[in-house]
């Protein structure tokens, strides 16, 4: 399957500052990538997807102007959490689908955020 | 939307057991994925399975389609099989892109 890397694993920020994680697919070019936010001990829910070259579209519920997308290449897509609070502290883990003869999606290794 | 029902929310073995973990959803897919969550967090692909079975060394999966639900057998349990086991499916009548997961099995294997 498709290889995905993201970064940073792992990350503190103060309340108030924006947080930016990057997603980037290795092996080929992903015109949408997925961004998931897992609460501790919760199921994955899909909060956005990240279309290059044009608008992220969002979930239900999830704020767009706070979580900031931006899909500027095919081989990478960022999220940013603005203005961040402690109650957006979560683990958020991107994927991207497949290409043939592999099916299905490939998770990155996902980031724990923690605000203070 | 779709509902995914994963049963049993928790399971302790003991190192050497078998065990069945068990994904219901509530209506067609097109999209039906087996994930082990180990303790980083990090989302493993175990099996691609809308339909049929497949077998991967002590894994193996089987997805009933019509009766909409699958299975996950895990046999000889080690301990590194501990973590959380989502069942993660694509609904056929809505977006293509948008994986619905379940609660998720939480296994603990003793050794």
């Amino acid at each position: 399957g498709a290889v995905v890397s993201q970064h940073p694993s792992r990350v503190i920020c103060k309340s108030g500052t924006s947080v930016k994680i990057e997603c980037r697919s290795l092996d080929f070019q992903a015109t949408t990538m997925f961004w998931y936010r897992q609460f501790p001990k919760q199921s994955l829910m899909l909060m956005a997807t990240s279309n290059e070259g044009s608008k992220a579209t969002y979930e239900q519920g999830v704020e767009k102007d706070k979580f900031l997308i931006n899909h500027a290449s095919l081989t990478l897509s960022t999220l940013t959490v603005t203005s961040a609070h402690p109650e957006d502290s979560s683990f958020y883990i991107c994927s991207v689908e497949n290409n043939p003869p592999y099916y299905g999606y490939t998770f990155g290794s996902g980031t724990r955020l923690t605000v203070v | 939307g779709i509902q995914v029902e994963q049963s049993p929310p928790d399971l302790i073995l003991q190192e050497g057991a078998n065990s069945t973990l068990r994904c219901n959803f509530s209506d067609s897919v097109n999209n039906l994925q087996w994930f082990h969550q180990n303790p980083w967090g990090q989302l493993i692909n175990l099996f691609y399975i809308p339909s049929g079975t497949k077998q991967n060394g002590r894994l193996s999966a089987t997805t009933v389609a019509t009766e909409r639900y699958s299975l996950l057998y895990i046999s000889s349990s080690q301990t590194t099989d501990s973590g959380v086991y989502f069942c993660a499916v694509g609904d056929s009548g809505g977006s293509n892109y948008k994986l619905t997961f379940g609660k998720g099995t939480l296994l603990t294997v003793n050794p």
